[in-house]
């Protein structure tokens, strides 16, 4: 079974607005993070934001925010203020456990485009 | 600059040749890692070092060899190689117990013809 889930294949937003890329996770260890990626076309992947799994209030980075949802295993990226340089390949990936030991899982992507 | 550099930025290769992709990090993590990304697919796991001792193969196939030396290197040794091995590999490092994720290379985008 899948770990991690982003249901959208591609996105588009208007420059300046405000976009949500949906990701959900599944996992029975009760210690994990989450965290996205962003991949531009030159391929490097790019550490964005991230948030325990015992984080009591949702992570924020500049126009980053993680709209985490414990019971329903979701872990949204809201992007606010689009900017034309967010065009990009957006990644959730999990680690389980607390130890910093295990390998992240990633999700298949969302293409996020955005519009002038 | 990443912190992570990898070598090659790309590569073709014929299905007969030996090559080595190459990445190294100077942050002092303890961790390193070999991804591959294909089109349309996720990142697969290819290869964990630990403290430069292998921790998990994922069911790579023996064409692809990695080698830790230090903490501070990893290579991936590509030998034989089919056309569906064509993909962006990347490479990662992270420090245990830090909760900051991975730092990725740039990737190496290989071809093979």
């Amino acid at each position: 079974a899948q770990k991690i889930t982003q249901t959208q294949p591609g996105m588009f937003v208007q420059e300046k607005e405000a976009v949500t890329l949906d990701c959900t996770y599944d996992t029975s260890d009760p210690s994990y993070g989450l965290f996205w990626y962003k991949q531009p076309s030159s391929g490097e992947m790019i550490f964005l934001i991230y948030q325990g799994s015992y984080d009591q209030q949702n992570a924020t980075e500049g126009r980053y925010s993680l709209n985490f949802q414990k019971a329903r295993k979701s872990a949204n990226l809201v992007i606010s203020a689009s900017q034309l340089g967010d065009s990009a390949m957006y990644f959730c990936a999990m680690r389980e456990g607390n130890s910093g030991n295990t390998p992240l899982v990633f999700g298949k992507g969302t293409r996020l485009s955005v519009i002038a | 600059e990443t912190g992570v550099t990898q070598t090659p930025r790309h590569l073709v290769m014929g299905m007969t040749n030996k090559k080595s992709l190459k990445c190294e990090q100077h942050l002092g993590h303890n961790a390193m890692y070999w991804y591959k990304q294909s089109a349309k697919k996720p990142l697969e796991l290819m290869f964990v070092y630990n403290f430069k001792e292998q921790t998990e193969n994922n069911s790579v196939p023996s064409r692809f060899s990695p080698e830790c030396p230090n903490s501070s290197h990893l290579f991936l040794h590509l030998h034989t190689l089919q056309p569906e091995d064509s993909a962006l590999y990347l490479c990662a490092s992270s420090q245990h117990g830090k909760t900051n994720g991975y730092t990725f290379g740039s990737g190496t985008r290989l071809t093979v013809v």
